[in-house]
């Protein structure tokens, strides 16, 4: 069964750091894209990040980009997200979610989810 | 950034109904769409992915439809289990957006 688990989650004050981890299984995890997508609270789905299978490319959103680091280690079968200067309005339940498509040169789709790790945003 | 709108916010549909949500990209993503459902508490469900195909184990009562800004994920025959937020997501090369969401809710 593909699984992902999310750790890591905390609540930090504003303008600090926190990293995020994702372990996989059930699947090889170097042959998918994978990424990170987070849910305020009451609010929906907003996209964070992105990294290719090879982790040769990532993507990140706008609200993110230049404050957020998405890495992988495929050999440890492990997403990361590392956040610094982090904002009230980062606070959310971050997911850690599987790409569907194998060896895929873009990113494509989700098909499996994590349970998510929550990040709180406070002083 | 390509915006996706959605339409309408809140739907009420009764068991049996058929049911269709539009989501409008602000330009042309051909067909990479994909449609995701939500219940509370729980991390979403992938319905339907490049604008009409099923995704695996998922009913046959979703359907998706459309292509370039236009997209429709009809429900035909509404059951309680239907009960939650979809969203759809364009899939655009290395950056993703969602849609705002549109919660269904079970008469």
């Amino acid at each position: 069964e593909e699984q992902l688990v999310e750790s890591g989650g905390d609540l930090v004050q504003p303008g600090r750091s926190l990293r995020l981890s994702c372990a996989a299984s059930g699947f090889t995890f170097g042959d998918y894209a994978m990424h990170w997508v987070r849910q305020a609270p009451g609010k929906g789905l907003e996209w964070v990040s992105g990294i290719t299978g090879n982790g040769g490319t990532r993507g990140y959103a706008d609200s993110v980009r230049g404050r957020f680091t998405i890495s992988r280690d495929n050999g440890k079968k492990s997403l990361f997200l590392q956040m610094n200067n982090l904002r009230p309005d980062d606070t959310a339940l971050y997911y850690c979610v599987k790409d569907r498509e194998i060896r895929g040169v873009y990113f494509h789709y989700m098909d499996v989810w994590g349970k998510g790790t929550a990040v709180t945003v406070s002083s | 950034d390509i915006q996706m709108t959605q339409s309408p916010s809140t739907l009420s549909a009764s068991v049996g109904d058929r049911v269709t949500i539009t989501c409008r990209a602000s330009q042309s993503i051909s067909s990479w769409l994909a449609w995701y459902q939500q219940k509370p508490g729980k991390a979403p469900k992938l319905l339907i992915y490049e604008a009409s195909n099923l995704q695996s184990g998922v009913p046959s009562r979703f359907s998706g439809g459309g292509s370039g800004t236009e997209f429709t994920l009809t429900i035909n025959g509404v059951q309680p289990d239907d009960s939650a937020t979809y969203y759809c997501q364009q899939g655009n090369h290395y950056f993703f957006t969602f849609g705002q969401g549109t919660r269904l809710d079970i008469k």
